[in-house]
């Protein structure tokens, strides 16, 4: 497609469990960033992936929080141990990031993934 | 960090009434965009405007850089405006996102 997409669209589990978020980023797209949407706390950023550099996990609020991104394209955010704060919906955004640029390009976000927690 | 406000929080209006949405950033910034947030969540881009004026049909916006603040303007609003604007602003690695402003239009 031509957006970004992001999988599954809702995710119920219990605590304690371990859970998967994937993001197909938008073909070409360089760079692609997590975030979260919670009634607390907004819109804040989790981790940042540009080509092959190391990623900026700056915004990742505990351990329990991991991501990777294969081939420079599809990332999958992985929550072990969930909690109940876990619950959120989890944004993946991909933009067209200028090699060696300071300007960041336009960013467009996925759908999202609904994660409840019981 | 950077810190973004956003103004009002809530903004209620009848159909065909115009608006105009506040974002107030804390430092400058090479990168800013508005985005809709419609009922089912998703972020709809706006605008992504690190200074001047740009306009899309019935939404405008202006960003001075040099004061730091961005406006949104949306002229004969419709029930579909409905939603939530947020501002974001670039902060190096990511977005910073203001709270947003909810906007709720009446037929």
């Amino acid at each position: 497609g031509a957006g970004v997409s992001q999988s599954p669209s809702n995710k119920v589990t219990e605590k304690g469990k371990d859970v998967e978020l994937r993001c197909d980023p938008i073909s070409g797209h360089t760079a692609l960033y997590w975030y979260r949407q919670s009634l607390g706390q907004g819109l804040e950023f989790l981790i940042y992936f540009q080509g092959n550099s190391a990623p900026d996990k700056s915004g990742l609020p505990s351990d329990r929080f991991s991501a990777e991104r294969t081939g420079g394209s599809v990332s999958t955010l992985t929550i072990q141990r969930t909690q109940q704060e876990d619950s959120a919906v989890y944004l993946c955004a991909s933009s067209l990031r200028l090699a060696g640029g300071i300007l960041a390009n336009e960013q467009f976000f996925g759908p999202g993934t609904r994660l409840t927690v019981l | 960090g950077i810190q973004v406000e956003q103004s009002p929080p809530d903004l209620i209006l009848q159909e065909g009434a115009n608006s105009t949405l506040r974002c107030n950033f804390s430092d400058s910034v090479n990168n800013l965009q508005w985005f809709h947030q419609n009922p089912w969540g998703q972020l709809i881009n706006l605008f992504y405007i690190p200074s001047g004026t740009k306009q899309n049909g019935r939404l405008s916006a202006t960003t001075v850089a040099t004061e730091r603040y961005s406006l949104l303007y949306i002229s004969s609003s419709q029930t579909t405006d409905s939603g939530v604007y947020f501002c974001a602003v670039w902060a190096g690695t990511a977005l910073i996102f203001g709270k947003g402003t909810t906007l709720s239009v009446s037929s």
